[in-house]
């Protein structure tokens, strides 16, 4: 059974910090890799998405690198401002349906 | 619409009473699936339309949890004889034909509280 990981569960850092957030996955056999963002008592954003074969996806200060052969993404975001603050949820897919294994997510405060 | 829409958003129910949560997909995605997240957690997956057709219900926490999405559009998850544990935000996304190259858009939810 898939099994998703994200490393810290939690994160403070001080305005213009790069943040870096972890997922990590056991089953290598993925269709793609997406990064959401969820403020509190909100839905959840799509911020990148990034396919099997990719290596990684960038979006203004937002860059994801995937390394499926290790089963790894890796969230950066750069010069982090105070309107980062919130939960980052990175989310695997294993079949063509695209049902998502999420991982628990990285709260993340950026102070100012 | 411009995005996935769900009603309630707040719904607060005796034990033992039934509740039925909507959600409105963005007009003409085939895809659609229903989450529920418990509190500090992530998503975990409930079920998934493709079209009016439910092709995995495997998520489903007990036969009081039933989904439906008769015509192909809105769809409907109802939960009988609502217990405590069911507390939690569910969470509908609905996506393109092809989910996996254009990922999914999630609605705002429906917090669920169960006394």
């Amino acid at each position: 059974k898939q099994e998703v990981t994200q490393i810290p569960a939690a994160l403070s850092v001080p305005e213009g910090e790069n943040l870096v957030l972890n997922c990590s996955f056991t089953d290598s056999a993925i269709y793609n890799l997406q990064w959401f963002r969820q403020d509190p008592g909100k839905g959840l954003t799509s911020l990148l998405l990034i396919q099997s074969s990719q290596r990684e996806q960038t979006s203004g200060r937002l860059n994801a690198s995937l390394d499926k052969s290790s089963g790894r993404s890796t969230l950066y975001i750069a010069a982090s401002q105070p309107g980062d603050s919130a939960t980052y949820l990175c989310a695997v897919t294993t079949d063509s349906w695209g049902k998502f294994q999420f991982g628990a997510g990285t709260q993340v405060v950026v102070t100012p | 619409g411009a995005g996935v829409s769900q009603s309630p958003r707040y719904k607060v129910a005796k034990r033992g009473q039934d509740v039925a949560l909507r959600c409105d997909p963005i007009s003409g995605h085939v895809s659609l699936f229903w989450y529920q997240q418990a509190l500090g957690q992530g998503p975990e997956f409930l079920t998934y339309f493709q079209n009016e057709a439910q092709l995995d219900k495997s998520g489903l926490p007990s036969d009081r949890f039933f989904a439906e999405r008769p015509e192909g559009s809105v769809s409907t998850l109802k939960i009988q004889r609502t217990q405590q544990e069911d507390s939690a935000v569910y969470l509908c996304a609905s996506s393109p034909w092809d989910s996996t190259n254009y990922g999914y858009t999630f609605g705002s939810g429906t917090r669920l509280t169960v006394v």
